[in-house]
């Protein structure tokens, strides 16, 4: 089973920041904070991770807190074509042979 | 670099019925997944290879699902018979076990009628 809690669904205007929160609670301290998202029709698409300090790439900011049980991703400007469905996942270690395990996601649907 | 390339992309069979999909992974990247997406839901992992050797088939219905990567490198998964409840989309995915990095593939939407 997955081992986050994301809410189901949240809406947000265009041009604002989309704030996704994520409950890791159980996370241990080897394990990675991943956000995937998936476009409809589309594969998931890899969009940033971090272990315990906050992370900025061109898509997205990852806010973790300190107790590392929770975490936000950050759309700073979102547009409509970032309508899509964004995973939460917690994985170990950084490599290649971990396996992504998906929960439900949020659907953010960014409205005009 | 190119991406993980899948076929086809949509396939259509009658149940009982046997199908087969193809995966051509990421160059380079040893690790090569198989995930079946139900509509409405995550994707859930039905094979794990690493190279041509499979880490981890537990989730892998084998009785009617089979998958091999020889060479390890393009991958391809079977159904035989499909039945109505395999109607999902599989998705293919590799990693470079350097990054950790996972990279998915457009899928392949299979509906069995």
């Amino acid at each position: 089973d997955a081992k986050t809690t994301q809410p189901p669904s949240m809406d947000c205007a265009e041009g604002r920041a989309a704030n996704l929160p994520c409950n890791h609670s159980t996370i241990s301290g080897n394990e990675y904070v991943y956000w995937y998202r998936q476009i409809h029709s589309q594969g998931p698409q890899y969009i940033i991770h971090g272990l315990k300090n906050n992370e900025t790439n061109e898509m997205a900011s990852l806010i973790i807190t300190e107790d590392r049980k929770s975490s936000t991703l950050i759309l700073p400007h979102a547009t409509l074509r970032d309508t899509a469905v964004y995973y939460c996942i917690v994985r170990a270690e950084n490599s290649g042979y971990s396996t992504l395990t998906f929960g439900k996601g949020t659907m953010l649907l960014v409205s005009p | 670099e190119a991406g993980v390339a899948q076929s086809p992309r949509y396939k259509i069979i009658e149940k009982r019925q046997s199908v087969a999909f193809w995966c051509n992974p990421i160059s380079g990247h040893a690790t090569l997944y198989w995930y079946q997406q139900i509509l409405g839901q995550g994707p859930k992992l039905l094979i794990q290879f690493q190279n041509n050797g499979v880490v981890d088939d537990s989730q892998l219905p084998k009785d009617r699902f089979s998958a091999e990567r020889l060479k390890g490198v393009d991958s391809t998964l079977k159904i035989q018979p499909a039945k109505l409840e395999d109607s999902a989309v599989y998705l293919c995915a590799s990693s470079s076990d350097r990054t950790g990095s996972t990279f998915f593939g457009q899928g392949t939407r299979l509906t069995v009628v």
